[in-house]
This record gives C-alpha cells, structure tokens and sequence, in this order.
C-alpha cells in the first residue's frame, strides 16, 4: 500500500458525460500527478501540481481539468468523454515539485460506452 | 488484475538469473530517469532514479546504468525472484518537467 488513495475505483459512463476522479495524496507529500494509462498509448503524463499551484503540464487534453486543494487532494475533470478516454488514470504523489520518488495510488479504471 | 500493453516486449528469464532490461530514451537534455515497476492491477512503484551527472546507480538488488552518448538506460535485477514479475517503464524527465513513459518491458520470471 502506496499511502495514496483513489476513488473510485471503477467508473463507467457513457460518451459526452463528465466525471470527477479524486486522489488524496500521502500524508506530508505535497505534490500530486496525474497519469493516463492506456493500452495503446502507454503510460502518459498529464499534469502536477504543488501546494496548490500548478507545476508542470503533459499531454492533458483541453477536456480535462485538474486542481489541488487547501487540504493537498486533487481532482481531475474529465468532461465531454469520448470512447477513446477509456483508460486507467493514476494519481501520484511526491513529498516535494522536485522530488521525483513518486508513490502511485491503485488507479480508477474509466469506462466509456 | 488489469493487462498492461498486451503487446509489449517480454523478456523471460530463470529464477535465480540476472535480468537487463533496457530502455532507449528520446530526449538527449533530460536530466534525471526513473524505473518503475508495476504488477498487474497494482499502480507503479518506484526502483530507483538515476541523474544525468551520473553513470551507475545501485540500490538493494538492483543496478541501473546510464549511457548518456546513446541514449540507453538499463535496470539490471540480480537473482531474479517470482515476485521480480512485472512490467517495467523507464521514465525520463526532461528540461520542460514533462514525464516521459517508455512502452515498458514483460518480465516473467520461470521457476
């Protein structure tokens, strides 16, 4: 067990929805990525954040919104799903934005139909 | 659990064996790498990091080695073991702080 947790676990919807995946990091790690998991693209970095603050960007599509809140949990916006969204999507976290041993939560797999 | 990349390289090796496994990186200004390991249904669990100033890296069983001319990083597992099987990614990071994600390496373990 990583120390980080994810929910839900599985989250089936249908194209054109949006949902809301939510990561709650560590205890005393401050910074959050988020990861899309697909078995033709791979592992794929979407974004960080620090504190609160964005940090770094990746391959996040204009459909997909994230924050980090006061509390250092995060959520990411997946709006307007398209089959092709379907995929596993991870949380990590890292004690620091420079601190790159990140631990990874059990993931939320997302179908689309 | 869930398959990884149903289609990835697979190296097999005998329980009690070294195993390399290797990743060719993209970018030649990334400065630091990560190998991760991630079993099946489980997310990925950090190895070990190296950085760019650095050639060799050791950690408990395992090695990761650096060859920054040809872009060729590789984590070698010493006395392989059951639990060893997984799916290995390298990860470079480069000067934008973007994570990159190799397509990742099959390692099963025969007993």
């Amino acid at each position: 067990d990583s120390g980080v947790t994810q929910t839900p676990k599985h989250l089936i919807t249908a194209t054109g929805q949006r949902v809301t995946l939510r990561c709650s990091p560590r205890s005393g790690d401050l910074s959050v990525y988020w990861y899309q998991q697909s078995l033709d693209q791979g592992l794929q970095f979407l974004i960080q954040y620090y504190n609160g603050e964005e940090r770094a960007k990746g391959n996040i599509l204009e459909r997909f919104s994230a924050q980090q809140f006061p509390d250092l949990h995060s959520e990411l916006n997946l709006s307007s799903l398209e089959l092709g969204d379907s995929a596993l999507y991870f949380c990590a976290s890292s004690v620091t934005g420079a601190n790159h041993e990140q631990y990874f939560g059990p993931g939320t797999r997302l179908t689309v139909t | 659990g869930e398959s990884v990349g149903l289609h990835l390289p697979t190296l097999s090796v005998q329980e009690g064996d070294n195993s390399i496994i290797n990743c060719a990186y993209s970018n030649s200004a990334s400065d630091y790498f990560i190998w991760y390991k991630q079993e099946s249904g489980k997310g990925p669990q950090f190895i070990i990091d190296i950085r760019s100033n650095m050639d060799k890296r050791q950690g408990q069983r395992v090695t990761v080695l650096l060859n920054k001319t040809v872009k060729h990083l590789s984590l070698q597992i010493a006395a392989t073991q059951p639990g060893d099987s997984a799916v290995y990614f390298c990860a470079e990071l480069n000067y934008g702080q973007n994570f990159v994600f190799g397509p990742g390496t099959r390692l099963s373990v025969l007993p």
